[in-house]
């Protein structure tokens, strides 16, 4: 699976959008984008996905590049809850076991 | 989303007993589950993939005999972590997916041993 880069920190007034980047440059056709995030001592949760079309849903919005070697995850109205580390990761779907590698994450700290 | 829980949440045990912790998926059934494990201020790593009715892959450098996991039926992982010592200190975390759809995670279990 393609690894990726994400900035180690990011801090968001809260009430703004946050724009989280991810580098992928050597991500492969079959491969899609996962953003998980994990708030302090709790599990990771899934936030969403995407192969190369935008995605939107409950919690966050994907966009990603049409080379598809970048991608962001937009919180729209970041609060105080959205203080965690998010996690990019590129994961191929022709391995049915999909097992997801964390990298270091961006740590978001949302401010009031 | 699907919920997997974790028992228990915390354990604190002495220098060289086992300790078991369980992972259920509580609403569906999972044919893959993973365990991980996170050191204080590091990010998750991979320790092994169970599949339910075979036994487990691990992860390079994850000792077999020593991080035991039964994958028993589609709704239940264990791991015992035997003869443990302090340095197995840690957070430990499975999650539950099915085939092709994204993984969900449990809230860790915090193992201390003293």
């Amino acid at each position: 699976d393609a690894k990726t880069t994400q900035p180690p920190s990011m801090d968001c007034a809260e009430g703004r959008a946050a724009n989280l980047p991810c580098n992928h440059s050597t991500i492969s056709g079959n491969e899609y984008v996962y953003w998980y995030r994990q708030i302090h001592s709790q599990g990771p949760q899934y936030i969403i996905h995407g192969l190369k079309n935008n995605e939107t849903n409950e919690m966050a919005s994907l966009i990603i590049t049409e080379d598809r070697k970048s991608s962001t995850l937009i919180l729209p109205h970041a609060t105080l809850r959205d203080t965690a580390v998010y996690y990019c990761i590129v994961l191929g779907q022709t391995d049915s076991w999909g097992k997801l590698q964390f990298g270091a994450g961006t740590q978001v700290v949302v401010t009031p | 989303g699907a919920v997997v829980s974790q028992h228990p949440s915390r354990v604190i045990c002495k220098s060289g007993t086992s300790v078991k912790i369980e992972c259920r998926s509580l609403d569906f059934q999972a044919t893959t589950m993973f365990w991980y494990r996170q050191f204080p201020k590091q990010s998750l790593m991979l320790m092994a993939t169970s599949n339910e009715g075979s036994k487990a892959t691990y992860e390079q450098g994850v000792e077999k005999d020593k991080f035991l996991i039964n994958h028993a039926s589609l709704t239940l992982s264990t791991l015992t972590v035997t003869s443990a010592h302090p340095e197995d200190s840690s957070f430990y975390i499975c999650s539950a997916r099915l085939p092709y759809n994204e993984q969900f995670f449990g809230p860790g279990t915090r193992l201390t041993v003293l």
